[in-house]
């Protein structure tokens, strides 16, 4: 397996711009986590899902973050109107329930 | 809130002697910790874990302390290598969703 896959690696945007950020998990993981990289809080949870589903989106920052995941292999996260304070790294990481997270490379975000 | 705590960011250590990271957490709740290990332009890779019903486990060089009364957990690195120079994260996981919550990270160099 390639591993999870995020695209792009790099975004530059912006301010007011839709970004749409992609990520592909592991063939076979039924969780999925969205992670946004500060300085100041470290490795931020935005959303995770399990099966397709959201199950604890209370660290999407502002009504603007959305995120969908409509099959197994598939999620975004979409930012929608994006702000200079939105940029960072964003991280996908998924798991099979077992007892670590797999992250992808990341997608650098910044909004100008 | 800041669940999972790594109060130094950075740590700077000579080559051959002991590395300690060290993270703190608040929410009992957390039944398995995990340090996570962050080269730049990469994502986190996966480094040692601990259950909550241990006390240490160890891993060739790399050793993971948990107290749980003091809800402390410390890395052990021994002896360090200048490749150890990296960001890590410390990670939680609840007893029920699967989530994994991170700290801000301690960014480690190792002086040759």
């Amino acid at each position: 397996d390639a591993g999870v896959i995020q695209s792009p690696r790099h975004e530059v945007t912006e301010m007011g711009q839709e970004v749409t950020l992609r990520c592909k998990p592991i063939s076979g993981h039924d969780y999925l986590f969205w992670y946004r990289q500060t300085m100041m809080r470290g490795l931020e949870l935005l959303i995770y899902f399990n099966n397709n589903v959201p199950i604890d989106d209370s660290g999407m920052p502002e009504d603007r973050f959305s995120a969908k995941m409509p099959n197994a292999s598939f999620s975004t996260l979409k930012i929608q109107p994006s702000e200079p304070r939105d940029s960072a790294v964003y991280f996908c990481a998924t798991t099979d329930s077992g007892t670590e997270a797999f992250f992808g490379q990341g997608t650098r975000l910044t909004v100008v | 809130d800041q669940q999972v705590k790594q109060n130094s960011p950075s740590l700077s250590v000579q080559e051959g002697r002991i590395s300690i990271l060290n993270c703190d957490y608040t929410n009992s709740m957390f039944d398995y910790f995990l340090w996570y290990k962050k080269y730049p332009a990469e994502g986190p890779t996966f480094l040692i874990s601990i259950s909550s019903i241990k006390d240490k486990n160890e891993d060739g060089r790399f050793t993971v302390f948990l107290n749980k009364s003091a809800k402390h957990l410390s890395l052990h690195i021994v002896p360090s290598q200048p490749g150890d120079s990296a960001v890590y994260f410390c990670a939680a996981r609840r007893n029920t969703g699967n989530q994994f919550y991170f700290g801000t990270g301690t960014s480690l160099t190792v002086i040759p």
